[in-house]
């Protein structure tokens, strides 16, 4: 079966544009994480759905990024007037389970959206 | 925003050789997970540790987690070159019925033929 994917897989985009980044993930998987990369770093953590419900958005760094995930499957990143430091690689994951699920729940990552903000 | 040390954060080996990184944090996780990402792809779980002390085996790949639950270790053993790439550790712990992971910076490791 396929795994995540994303879309679009490169964006650049003039300080103060709107993007938005779409995750499809594993078909049937409950969990859907979303996070950022910045260059040279590791992964961190944004916001988590739990089928079309946005548990928790601790990490979202300001009012201006929104998720939403509204039938449970497809989700989409928004982030309004986007500013320079917004640039990183956006990473999707979904997992099967719903919350903490097993030890053994896996997240399956996509390739990330690398986002260039001029 | 938190991030786990991990060291080191580059390595430059000869193919062959074996490599040996590592993870602290200052807090506790439930679980220990190794990735490894390639260019322009997303992270791949090489292996996962559950209980502490716990001392796991992936091919070529060792990885433990460690007594205290506040640090692992990842060993690659006799190295090649499809072995390049950045190795993350994670920690893993569940918050409020939702598990969320904690990354280390990175270890890139590149190997001269």
């Amino acid at each position: 079966g396929a795994g995540v994917s994303q879309s679009p897989r490169y964006k650049v985009a003039k300080r103060g544009q709107d993007v938005a980044l779409r995750c499809d993930p594993i078909s049937g998987h409950v969990s859907l994480f979303w996070y950022q990369q910045a260059l040279g770093q590791g992964p961190e953590f944004l916001t988590y759905f739990q089928n079309e419900a946005q548990l928790d958005k601790s990490g979202l760094p300001s009012d201006r990024f929104f998720a939403e995930r509204p039938e449970g499957s497809v989700s989409t990143l928004k982030i309004q007037r986007t500013q320079q430091e917004d640039s990183a690689v956006y990473l999707c994951a979904s997992s099967r389970l719903a919350g903490g699920g097993v030890d053994t729940d896996t997240q399956y990552f996509g390739p990330g959206t690398r986002l260039t903000v001029l | 925003g938190q991030q786990l040390n991990q060291s080191p954060q580059s390595m430059f080996i000869q193919e062959g050789e074996d490599v040996s990184m590592n993870c602290t944090s200052s807090s506790i996780f439930n679980t220990w997970l190794w990735y490894k990402q390639d260019p322009g792809e997303g992270p791949v779980l090489l292996i996962a540790l559950y209980k502490a002390g716990e001392l796991t085996s992936n091919g070529r790949l060792t990885a433990q987690f460690g007594i205290t639950r506040k640090d692992s270790f990842l060993n690659i053993s006799a190295s090649i070159p499809s072995d390049v790439g950045i190795y993350f550790c994670a920690g893993r712990r569940i918050i409020q019925g939702a598990q969320k992971l904690v990354f280390g910076q990175g270890t890139r490791l590149t190997i001269n033929p």
